[in-house]
């Protein structure tokens, strides 16, 4: 039982426009989410972060949303410049259960120069 | 600041040879621990999870096994490897109270 989606596995976008990258999960526990970043062969790297209490979290290029009626959230990158291609994890947890996070299974997303 | 550290960074082991993977975490102290797997093309799958030394959670039943003799150090371990074990493992840390963590370069397993 899959408790977080991301059911587009790939993405591509021209460079300078838009990213949208969407996480859909089931477990009404979960109430912190975040998106990684990652390389082939190389860690995760934290991107952003949103606590259930808010709907919408900015930082710099990255923006992520929560709805937290539809459990969807979504990570907007503007601009998307050729170093944003990478594969896209979101992850979520119930803050109380030991910071255990689940993970969806990413979204590749290749940026066109 | 904080850093992890995995090692080695590739291997390449026969079936039914023993493993043993060592993940370090400077910077910091009491973190708690964890060693994911990722499978080639999936997400990433949580292993085992630490808060302290000696105290060690598994998530899912599999033929592996987990440590931690230090506060900062965590090692992934198997008596005898399948083919199945083959895969990306990552070590990741989190502060107390804190849902954020943070990976390690990870470690490339092929078992032949």
């Amino acid at each position: 039982d899959q408790q977080v989606k991301q059911n587009s596995p790939s993405l591509s976008v021209q460079e300078g426009r838009i990213s949208i990258l969407n996480c859909d999960y089931t477990n009404s526990m979960f109430d912190y989410f975040l998106w990684y970043k990652k390389y082939p062969a190389e860690g995760p790297t934290f991107l952003i972060s949103i606590s259930s209490i808010k709907d919408k979290n900015e930082d710099g290029r990255f923006t992520v949303f929560l709805n937290k009626s539809a459990k969807h959230l979504s990570l907007h990158i503007v601009p998307s410049q050729p170093g944003d291609s990478a594969v896209y994890f979101c992850a979520a947890t119930p803050s109380a259960a030991g910071n255990k996070l689940t993970f969806g299974g990413g979204t590749r997303v290749l940026v066109k120069p | 600041s904080q850093t992890i550290h995995q090692w080695p960074a590739t291997l390449v082991q026969p079936v039914g040879s023993p493993l043993s993977l060592e993940c370090t975490v400077e910077g910091t102290s009491n973190p708690n621990l964890y060693w994911y797997r990722q499978a080639a093309g999936r997400g990433l799958q949580l292993l085992f999870y630490s808060v302290g030394i000696g105290q060690i959670s598994s998530e899912v039943p599999q033929n592996l096994s987990a440590s931690r003799p230090q506060d900062r150090q965590f090692i992934l371990s198997s008596k005898k490897l399948l083919l199945s074990d083959s895969g990306f493992y990552l070590c990741a840390w989190s502060g107390l109270a804190q849902e954020t963590q943070y990976f390690g370069p990870g470690t490339r397993l092929l078992v032949l």
